[in-house]
């Protein structure tokens, strides 16, 4: 039973316009919640992360939103760029014995076209 | 500064053949994991280790096992291999920052392929 879900298994979006991908869990236990990164043949790398307790973090071009009564969050890139094509893998974590046991979503492949 | 280091990157096995994957770190984090990656399922944690000198089951722990060896390595054995755990094997570590909790950390991977 997934308890993180990424819905759209694909994006395509223009470079310079807002790449926006989408991300449900169902345990109301997480309280960490992160954003990584995988490019083909590579590990997975860490883009962004928020806690419960705000509903928004942004670094640089990537706004990570959470609304925690819809257990839902969200993250935006803007403006995308022709190397923020990857794989876009959502997780969450709570303190379950270890605060690195991630529970992840399927992910999002994103294509950004010139 | 290497970060999660894992060997070997590809490995075929026949079935029934044993093999250990290893993992090292280099950044003194506590916590150490063993995750595999299939198509449409994203990662799933296979063992973890909270801190040196304990290992615990994650979700899909059956056919596998681990020893955390010191605490930069993190080490996960096939006994015997079967079709079904062809797969992409990642070891990742996380530990404490100066704000809390540090994100994972991966390693680039280990493409298995049983035959």
């Amino acid at each position: 039973d997934q308890q993180v879900k990424q819905n759209s298994p694909s994006l395509s979006v223009q470079e310079g316009r807002i790449s926006i991908l989408n991300c449900d869990y169902t345990n109301s236990m997480f309280d960490y919640f992160l954003w990584y990164k995988k490019y083909p043949a590579e590990g997975p790398t860490f883009l962004i992360s928020i806690s419960s307790i705000k509903d928004k973090n942004e670094d640089g071009r990537f706004t990570v939103f959470l609304n925690k009564s819809a257990k839902h969050l969200s993250l935006h890139i803007v403006p995308s760029q022709p190397g923020d094509s990857a794989v876009y893998f959502c997780a969450a974590s709570g303190n379950f014995g270890s605060w690195g046991k991630l529970q992840f979503g399927a992910g999002t492949q994103v294509v950004v076209t010139p | 500064n290497a970060g999660v280091t894992q060997t070997p990157k590809f490995q075929v096995l026949k079935t029934g053949q044993s093999m250990t994957l290893q993992c090292a770190q280099d950044m003194n984090h506590n916590s150490m994991y063993w995750y595999r990656q299939d198509p449409g399922m994203g990662l799933r944690l296979i063992y973890y280790s909270a801190s040196e000198g304990t290992t615990d089951k994650g979700e899909v722990p059956n056919g596998y096992n681990v020893s955390r060896l010191n605490k930069r390595e993190f080490s996960l054995r096939l006994e015997s291999a079967a079709p079904s755990q062809t797969s992409v094997y990642f070891c990742a570590s996380s530990g404490l920052g100066t704000g809390g909790r540090t994100e994972a950390f991966f390693g680039q991977g280990t493409r298995l392929t049983v035959v």
